[in-house]
């Protein structure tokens, strides 16, 4: 176990739905992720949160909504979703800080993701 | 911004083969080059990493190389065992200096290994 843990592990959905996805950390990290996995591409980085502050947006599109309550919490709100979005949704957490080197990232098992 | 290629995309080798999976990124600034492991139904997991200011990096049965010259790091597995089996990402990004990190990792597209007994 890495100490992030994501739910729920699968979902289904269709394209009218509105769903949430669920990642929280047990390390006292301060910044969290959400990554889109899907078959033959890179992991693509979708949001960044530091201290609770959205700092990266990747260009996602406004049917997926990230909600971070908490430094410990993050959400990932779906609505609306095409066909397409159908991937596995991975989150991560990692200790940032001012003046230092990259912290290693500690990803959660991922939801799977059908949209139909 | 950063481009990752991995190469290659499948590896199968025998059981105690060695495995070599190679990456090249674009930004010369990138300074921090991390390797998952990514095994079926879980995710990803760092197994090494490395920072610019090193070569090369070893942990047992792994090593890290990295040529920042050529901007190409690679992973090195010896004595392979079946459990080796599973897929592996490499990684760049750029450690603000002096300001605040917020790891943006850039991911190659993924080598899937297998380890025949």
């Amino acid at each position: 176990e890495t100490g992030v843990t994501q739910t729920p592990r699968h979902l289904v959905m269709g394209m009218t739905n509105k769903k949430s996805l669920k990642c929280e950390q047990h390390l006292g990290h301060n910044a969290m992720y959400w990554y889109k996995q899907s078959a033959k591409k890179p992991l693509e980085l979708m949001f960044v949160y530091n201290f609770k502050e959205q700092t990266e947006n990747n260009s996602v599109p406004s049917r997926f909504s990230p909600e971070c309550p908490n430094s410990s919490h993050l959400f990932l709100h779906l609505h609306t979703l095409q066909p397409e979005d159908s991937a596995l949704y991975l989150c991560a957490s990692s200790q940032e800080g001012r003046g230092t080197y990259q912290e290693t990232q500690y990803f959660g098992p991922g939801t799977r993701l059908l949209v139909l | 911004g950063e481009n990752v290629e991995q190469h290659p995309s499948t590896l199968s080798v025998q059981e105690g083969d060695s495995a070599v999976i190679k990456c090249t990124y674009s930004d010369s600034a990138s300074n921090y080059f991390p390797w998952y492991k990514q095994e079926l139904g879980k995710g990803p997991q760092l197994i090494i990493d490395i920072r610019s200011n090193v070569g090369e990096k070893k942990d047992q049965r792994i090593a890290v190389t990295l040529n920042k010259t050529a901007k190409h790091f690679s992973l090195h597995i010896t004595e392979t065992q079946p459990e080796d089996s599973a897929v592996y990402f490499c990684a760049a990004s750029i450690s603000s200096a002096g300001g605040t990190s917020y790891g943006k990792l850039t991911f190659g597209q993924g080598t899937i290994l297998t380890v025949h007994p």
